[in-house]
């Protein structure tokens, strides 16, 4: 089983509607969460962090963490073309050789115009 | 405050060749971590340093080798290049502290193995 799972998509939505990208993990120690995007041939840029059960709004992307069901999601509001990219949602854990961070294989987001 | 920077951007090789990678992370990060992103393959983890000590390590072959020195700079070395070595080079910095740890990124390096 891998330490964090997202859809590969690729997940399409019409401008303006909402995106919500779902990303599960396996161990229940895990402590910190992420959401990166990554455009095509760019690397990976921090969208969100959260750290606790709920919700974590900032602008129109939302983060909700549910460790109970080991479940994070992104939701992007009023897309645009350019939330268009790869969405990676990243764990992390500590461990006794200190912090240790998994990404899942990203899941392909496409706002058509 | 700088992001992490990665140099070289892009590398051409050829099999057989070694190749060193270069990151220095952001100012007040001690923890640098080296990913080899590929298509299709995601991130997968090569190995992280904190404090000059290789604290985690993925499953690469031991032709991927690694340090850190003392201002927490690193480098990434592989030798004996393989074509499938071919990939965008990641570096992550972080500050190292448990709980509310993130990890930024470098813009990368783009290796290309003829």
């Amino acid at each position: 089983q891998k330490e964090v799972e997202q859809n590969s998509g690729p997940l399409s939505v019409p401008e303006g509607a909402i995106a919500s990208l779902n990303c599960t993990y396996s161990d229940r120690v895990s402590q910190s969460f992420f959401w990166y995007r990554q455009y095509s041939g760019k690397s990976p840029e921090l969208i969100m962090s959260i750290y606790s059960n709920g919700d974590k709004e900032d602008g129109r992307f939302t983060a909700q963490l549910n460790k109970a069901s080991q479940y994070v999601s992104l939701l992007i509001r009023d897309s645009q073309p350019s939330d268009s990219a790869t969405y990676l949602c990243a764990v992390n854990r500590l461990a006794r050789s200190g912090n240790q961070f998994y990404f899942g294989t990203g899941t392909s987001l496409t706002v058509i115009p | 405050k700088a992001g992490v920077t990665q140099t070289p951007r892009y590398l051409i090789k050829t099999r057989g060749q070694q190749v060193t990678l270069s990151c220095s992370p952001i100012s007040g990060h001690r923890s640098v971590s080296w990913y080899q992103q590929t298509p299709g393959q995601g991130l997968q983890f090569l190995f992280e340093y904190f404090s000059e000590t290789q604290r985690n390590k993925g499953n690469f072959p031991g032709r991927f080798s690694g340090r850190q020195f003392s201002n927490s700079r690193s480098e990434m070395n592989v030798s004996t290049l393989e074509l499938g070595d071919s990939a965008l080079y990641l570096c992550a910095s972080s500050r190292g502290q448990p709980l509310t740890d993130t990890q930024y990124f470098g813009p990368g390096t783009r290796l290309t193995v003829l």
